[in-house]
């Protein structure tokens, strides 16, 4: 089966510029997250939608960050106005719907802001 | 609070050798628990889970056990080999109303030939 994909890979951009990632998950899993993940962390869960519907959304920086999955199905996650510390991998992961399902993720974005 | 750690930042070990990662977590509500490899330029990819009401599971090379009297987990890798070399994350999950994922901040596995 096809992964999750994500693009773009890598994103250069000024800080208070604006920025956009879309991720695809894998087909017919209902449930999809939005990771940030910093230089030598683990993955920060900011988002997670279940179907279009936001499950958890307590960690996402909500003044800069937003996130939608409209057709439950494919997502954007957006940063505006993007900061220095916003620097990070952004990984999307999707799993199956239910109880202890593992998470599949994609390769990321890689976001640099300058 | 809610935190998964790792005991080594680093592990060295000899191409063939058994490997062991180590992981404290914290929460005793958890109740699923995941090992994830990263490699450089990718994301985390699943190798093992192991549920609560499991002390061991076994794949392929790999053996996840659970210790839950002192929160602890842990993953061998048997032989291992130049291409384990990677970042090894352990995760727990809790339900929370929701099911929430916490990722500890990872051991990195080096192998020498």
């Amino acid at each position: 089966e096809a992964g999750v994909a994500q693009s773009p890979r890598y994103k250069i951009i000024e800080k208070r510029q604006s920025v956009a990632f879309w991720c695809n998950p894998i087909s017919g899993h209902a449930t999809l997250y939005w990771y940030q993940q910093i230089l030598g962390q683990g993955p920060k869960l900011l988002i997670q939608f279940q179907n279009n519907g936001v499950v958890d959304d307590s960690q996402l920086p909500k003044d800069r960050f937003s996130a939608e999955r409209l057709k439950g199905v494919d997502s954007t996650l957006k940063i505006q106005p993007a900061k220095l510390e916003d620097s990070a991998v952004y990984l999307c992961a999707s799993s199956t719907q239910g109880d202890n399902q593992p998470q599949h993720f994609g390769d990321g974005t890689r976001l640099s802001i300058l | 609070g809610e935190s998964v750690g790792l005991h080594l930042p680093t592990l060295s070990v000899q191409e063939g050798d058994n490997s062991i990662i180590n992981c404290a977590y914290s929460n005793s509500a958890s109740d699923y628990f995941i090992w994830y490899k990263q490699e450089s330029g990718k994301g985390p990819q699943f190798i093992i889970d192991i549920r609560s009401n499991m002390d061991k599971r076994q794949g392929q090379r790999v053996t996840v056990l659970l210790n839950k009297t002192v929160k602890h987990l842990s993953l061998q890798i048997a032989a291992t080999q130049p291409g384990d070399s990677a970042v090894y994350f352990c995760a727990e999950t809790l339900n929370t109303g929701g099911f929430k994922t916490i990722f500890g901040a990872g051991t990195r596995l080096f192998v020498k030939a």
